[in-house]
């Protein structure tokens, strides 16, 4: 129930394509879900995060789609960029004692100019 | 405002040593919480401290441990250093103000054991 499950593994896009990267999550008790980017030798970076009372929000060109029901949210980055190539990783976090994030496996995305 | 800062970046350790490495959280954050994050996976939790104490614990042996100091920096340790303990070690920092708090990573340690 702890597990968030994110797919696809790797995903290769055209320079001003949209990517889609989607995970799922079983435990109904998080209530905190964020994205984040990975470069190579470095440490994770807070992109967006949205909460289960809305079902979408922008910021910049990064897009989170939540779908309560289904319990599954997804990134969508718009005009995907060659310097978006990362690692992404969706997670989700509980209110209820320490709030450790469970993250998913991770996104390798790669933007072809 | 200071961002998350960890030491040492790179480490070597051999099978059975000891290791101690560092972590001063964001400006203003009072919580910092570890993670493990092997190649190609994603980060696993450790433990979380709050005010000095351990706030909650993933599924770690006992031979990791941690501090917080009062000036809410942190430290993790790992005894008996195994082959597989080599990987990313993550600190994040937060301010912890009720309800999920965003949570800010360093660019990690990276530990290799041999």
């Amino acid at each position: 129930q702890q597990q968030v499950k994110q797919s696809p593994q790797s995903l290769i896009v055209q320079k001003g394509g949209i990517p889609i990267i989607n995970c799922a999550y079983e435990n109904t008790a998080f209530d905190y879900f964020p994205w984040y980017q990975q470069f190579p030798g470095k440490g994770p970076a807070l992109l967006i995060a949205i909460r289960p009372d809305v079902s979408e929000k922008k910021e910049g060109r990064f897009t989170i789609s939540f779908n309560k029901s289904a319990k599954q949210f997804s990134l969508h980055i718009m005009d995907s960029q060659p310097g978006d190539s990362a690692t992404y990783f969706c997670a989700a976090s509980r209110p209820q004692g320490a709030q450790k994030l469970v993250f998913g496996q991770g996104t390798r995305l790669t933007i072809n100019p | 405002e200071t961002g998350v800062t960890q030491s040492p970046t790179h480490l070597i350790k051999t099978r059975g040593q000891q290791v101690t490495l560092r972590c001063s959280s964001q400006s203003g954050h009072n919580t910092v919480s570890w993670y493990q994050q092997a190649l190609g996976q994603g980060p696993q939790f450790i433990f979380q401290y709050y005010r000095e104490e351990e706030n909650g614990r993933g599924n770690f042996p006992p031979r990791f441990s941690g501090l917080q100091f009062p000036n809410y920096s942190s430290e993790l340790n790992v005894n008996a250093l195994e082959l597989d303990d080599s990987a990313l070690y993550l600190c994040a920092s937060s301010l912890a103000s009720g309800g999920a708090y965003e949570q800010y990573f360093g660019p990690g340690t990276r530990l290799t054991v041999t």
